[in-house]
């Protein structure tokens, strides 16, 4: 069973960076979209990015300038940075495991899946001066 | 702005069957994935693909996709089943990224 676990900084301060890991145990990394996704308080899911085991990512354009994920592969961790943090980057930030492919069917145009099968538990951020 | 779009609320009597949809160009390509979230809880995977299940969810979640839109349906509707339902995507830009619907409340009567 496949568990992820994550932790980091919870109280930052403006135009800090924060920074936070997850940890994946019990499967394996490769083959996987390794994600971020966070939640405002009160207020719906937001993906942040992901990479994949072999280092290349995805960024959500309105956060790309300031997002780095990385990966660890040695200690099957992968890592989120954010900088130069406001009040609005004030979240749960979840990590997950992010499964993406090509379902094939010989006699229609091909159709793709994406989805998230397995989340960490949430760490909640704030930002405050 | 999200490019996927749910309904904010939706409320089914107890027992009965309730759908809750989600719209936007990538599903025409992509399947939608479906994720329940109960408050102060990560989000939990009830629907991918075509209409899959994980293990554990129970058999009254059901998904379904025409055109541009995609349906999560729970068929005879339990209290355990309020929630906020999510359901995500990659976008249509082509440029493999995520992203999530608004949200759906659904209220249990």
């Amino acid at each position: 069973q496949v568990q992820l676990q994550q932790w980091g900084a919870g109280l930052l301060k403006p135009s800090e960076t924060l920074s936070l890991t997850c940890a994946v145990y019990g499967g394996s990394f490769s083959g996987y979209y390794w994600s971020w996704i966070r939640q405002p308080p009160g207020k719906g899911l937001e993906w942040i990015g992901e990479i994949n085991h072999s280092g290349s990512t995805n960024y959500n354009p309105s956060l790309k300038s300031r997002v780095t994920i990385s990966v660890d592969t040695s200690k099957n961790q992968f890592s989120l940075k954010l900088s130069s943090v406001t009040a609005a980057d004030t979240a749960v930030y979840y990590c997950a495991r992010g499964i993406s492919g090509v379902v094939v069917v010989a006699a229609t145009p091909k159709r793709y899946y994406y989805y998230m099968d397995v989340w960490g538990k949430g760490t909640t951020v704030t930002v405050s001066s | 702005s999200s490019e996927l779009t749910q309904d904010p609320a939706v409320s089914v009597a107890l027992g009965q069957t309730v759908r809750i949809t989600c719209q936007g160009d990538s599903l025409r390509s992509y399947y939608a994935s479906w994720y329940q979230q109960k408050p102060g809880q990560a989000p939990v995977l009830v629907i991918y693909g075509k209409n899959n299940r994980p293990s554990g969810i129970p058999d009254r979640f059901s998904g379904s996709s025409s055109g541009n839109t995609a349906s999560l349906t729970i068929t005879g509707a339990q209290a355990e089943d309020e929630a906020d339902y999510y359901c995500n995507s990659r976008d249509s830009s082509g440029n493999h990224l995520g992203v999530f619907g608004g949200g759906t409340k659904l209220t249990v009567l």
